[in-house]
């Protein structure tokens, strides 16, 4: 089956620090990947979605020049967090969804990286 | 606005069955999913609904109805290592998809 890999697990940093979060499809090409964040005990929330080649496309109230993302390949989607503060702190999760296996198929998620800001 | 309601929290107990009911009010439907989350970890596909009826995979099953805007998972001889979220998520007329916030099962010995 499809899998998504994410990269970090973790990592803490020092607040005003960027930090960057890879996420690969490793046996598919993604055009297009999601980057969602989880607060403790909420539901997933939609940041933005990556796009191969052109520029992503940001939710509202998510600020771009703050969470860069860069989607350079069609395997590789990259989430930088950038002067990063404590209320960043969350578990970022990435998705994608294999293009051949049509437009009902699931998403697949990366494991997630746990962020934490000091 | 778009909404899916799913209950908070249920409480189970090992080898026996439990529900979880999904409502949903989109704009269009494309597609209903299950999704299971253990802690600290990313969601897992379980199921995916787009027809009216039951379908079955094992240990769980999920069930449709259009016209209600309604849906449930149904967890059958149940394990501890079920003790997890399970999440609701439609896809809507434009294929965005939209996520409940979760229902979290406890399952006890």
């Amino acid at each position: 089956g499809a899998v998504v890999s994410q990269h970090p697990s973790w990592v803490i940093c020092k607040s005003g620090t960027s930090v960057k979060i890879e996420c690969r499809s490793l046996d598919f090409q993604a055009t297009t990947m999601f980057w969602y964040r989880q607060f403790p005990k909420q539901s997933l929330m939609l940041m933005a979605t990556s796009n191969e080649g052109s520029k992503a496309t940001y939710e509202q109230g998510v600020e771009k020049d703050k969470f860069l993302i860069n989607h350079a390949s069609l395997t590789l989607s990259t989430l930088t967090v950038t002067s990063a503060h404590p209320e960043d702190s969350s578990f970022y999760i990435c998705s994608a969804r294999d293009p051949i296996a049509g437009e009902n198929s699931p998403l697949h998620f990366g494991n997630g990286t746990r962020l934490t800001v000091t | 606005g778009q909404n899916i309601d799913q209950p908070t929290e249920m409480t189970a107990t090992e080898g026996a069955i439990v529900q979880i009911n999904c409502t949903y009010q989109t704009s269009g439907f494309n597609g209903l999913f299950w999704y299971q989350q253990h802690a600290g970890e990313a969601p897992t596909f379980l199921s995916y609904n787009v027809l009216d009826g039951l379908e079955e995979k094992g240990r769980f099953s999920s069930f449709l109805s259009r016209s209600k805007g309604y849906s449930y998972l149904l967890l059958k001889e149940l394990q501890m290592k079920d003790s997890a979220s399970y999440l609701c998520a439609v896809r809507d007329s434009n294929y965005q998809l939209i996520w409940g916030a979760g229902t979290k099962l406890i399952i006890k010995p």
